[in-house]
């Protein structure tokens, strides 16, 4: 079975103060890991997925295979990062996207 | 040029009715999915596509039954509406058949309401 838990529901970051969204998977196969966002009145959309090694509007998210965790990191927040971050985990070859519970960033200003 | 869409937005019912939620993608996607997400946000698979032939049907109640009439087009329609269905319904799709690895394009959302 996989399964994805984001453990917090909500966070409130100063803004300028760094960000970071947990994540952590359980999947017996290769993971795919991904970050996708939903900003107000928009709608989800992706943000980064490890497979990439991107860094996306100065945030980035490092897959540790040991600790079974993808969690999103940005050193310095922004008011428009206030939004609703959803970590989903797949696998090559594996039809299905699991989606966390999602966490509300609130940036303050 | 909207890459998915779904109608409608906003759908009010009473309870025991059977309505339609219509999507469709101009991706040129060969899956499509159908996600619920309920009123704490948790978001949920219900069924994909892959060029109209099912692949995850997720425990769904049978009153709910995806339609597919060509690749572009994945229709959820939902006899005897319940109050537990009440939550927002999301469409998406994603180019190949195995979203495991693959970007998944939401469309807005349509909000079900059930009185």
């Amino acid at each position: 079975a996989q399964r994805v838990t984001q453990p917090e529901k909500l966070l409130s970051v100063f803004k300028g103060a760094p960000v970071e969204l947990k994540c952590n998977y359980s999947y017996s196969g290769s993971p795919e890991l991904f970050w996708y966002v939903q900003y107000s009145r928009q709608r989800l959309q992706l943000l980064l997925r490890h497979i990439s090694r991107e860094s996306i509007k100065g945030f980035t998210a490092d897959l540790n295979k040991g600790e079974t965790s993808f969690h999103l990191k940005k050193p310095f927040a922004q008011e428009e990062d206030s939004a609703m971050y959803y970590c989903a985990l797949g696998g090559f070859g594996n039809e299905k996207l699991t989606f966390g519970t999602g966490t509300r960033l609130t940036i303050i200003p | 040029d909207t890459a998915v869409s779904q109608t409608p937005k906003y759908l009010v019912t009473q309870m025991g009715n059977d309505k339609s939620i219509k999507c469709e993608q101009n991706l040129g996607h060969d899956t499509m999915y159908w996600y619920k997400q309920d009123s704490k946000k948790f978001l949920k698979i219900m069924f994909s596509y892959n060029n109209k032939e099912l692949i995850i049907n997720e425990t769904v109640p049978n009153r709910f039954s995806p339609k597919s009439p060509d690749k572009a087009h994945l229709n959820l329609h939902i006899n005897s509406l319940e109050l537990g269905d009440s939550a927002v319904y999301f469409c998406a799709s994603s180019q190949r058949g195995l979203a495991g690895d693959d970007e998944q394009f939401f469309g807005p959302g349509t909000r079900l309401t059930v009185l």
